[in-house]
């Protein structure tokens, strides 16, 4: 158990509709990094959310966002949903900036099912 | 494009035996060097690192990598695996481009036969 905790660990829903994945870091983890990980793209990198604020940015569509609140979880916010949005959706979290620790802490992944 | 390559989709051996996972990465500059593992229906677990010193990195359950830098790769390897061995395992490098965000390769299977 990494002591990240990730809910819902499975969404199914049709498409054009919008979800929210919720993700709450390890005890103490300033940093957030949400992941896509699908079966022809494998994983890919969202966003990083450093103690409230956006810090970098990977392939994420227009169409996903996702903030971090004062409580350090995070939400990963995705809408106008299209099949090819169906996938594993990880976050991750590390103490600090990855430049100073290198070492991120995975948790299970939200199974994303559009239909 | 500075890229991670996980040459093998599938890895089946039988138990007790030998395994290497091959990864080699594109990159002229100096980077950070990950395995990770991940079981069915769970999330990416680290079994080493390499950030920098002695190029042999010995990581959990019993498996160790080793970094080349004129070969520009990160083989992980065991000794003799186990039923369990079997997951999906994920090299990864950062500082490439500059950034310390990881990429990950696709994946290699490792399947383990009694």
């Amino acid at each position: 158990d990494s002591g990240v905790t990730q809910t819902p660990k499975h969404l199914i829903t049709a498409t054009g509709q919008r979800v929210t994945l919720r993700c709450s870091p390890r005890s103490g983890d300033l940093s957030v990094y949400w992941y896509q990980q699908s079966l022809d793209q494998g994983l890919q990198f969202l966003i990083q959310y450093y103690n409230g604020e956006e810090r970098a940015k990977g392939n994420i569509l227009e169409r996903f966002s996702a903030q971090q609140f004062p409580d350090l979880h995070s939400e990963l916010n995705l809408s106008s949903l299209e099949l090819g949005d169906s996938a594993l959706y990880f976050c991750a979290s590390s103490p600090r900036d990855l430049q100073s620790t290198y070492e991120q802490y995975f948790g299970p992944g939200t199974r994303l099912t559009v239909t | 494009a500075q890229s991670v390559t996980q040459l093998d989709s599938q890895v089946p051996v039988f138990e007790e035996a030998p395994v290497e996972l091959r990864c080699n990465y594109s990159s002229s500059v100096s980077v950070y060097l990950f395995w990770y593992v991940q079981y069915p229906n769970q999330g990416l677990q680290l079994l080493l690192k390499y950030l920098s010193g002695s190029t042999l990195v010995k990581g959990i359950n019993g498996f160790e990598a080793e970094f080349n830098k004129s070969q520009t790769s990160f083989h992980l390897r065991k000794p003799s695996v186990h039923i369990s061995d079997t997951a999906e395992y994920f090299c990864a490098v950062s500082g490439l481009g500059g950034s310390y965000i990881p990429t990950f390769g696709r994946g290699t299977s490792l399947i383990v036969h009694p």
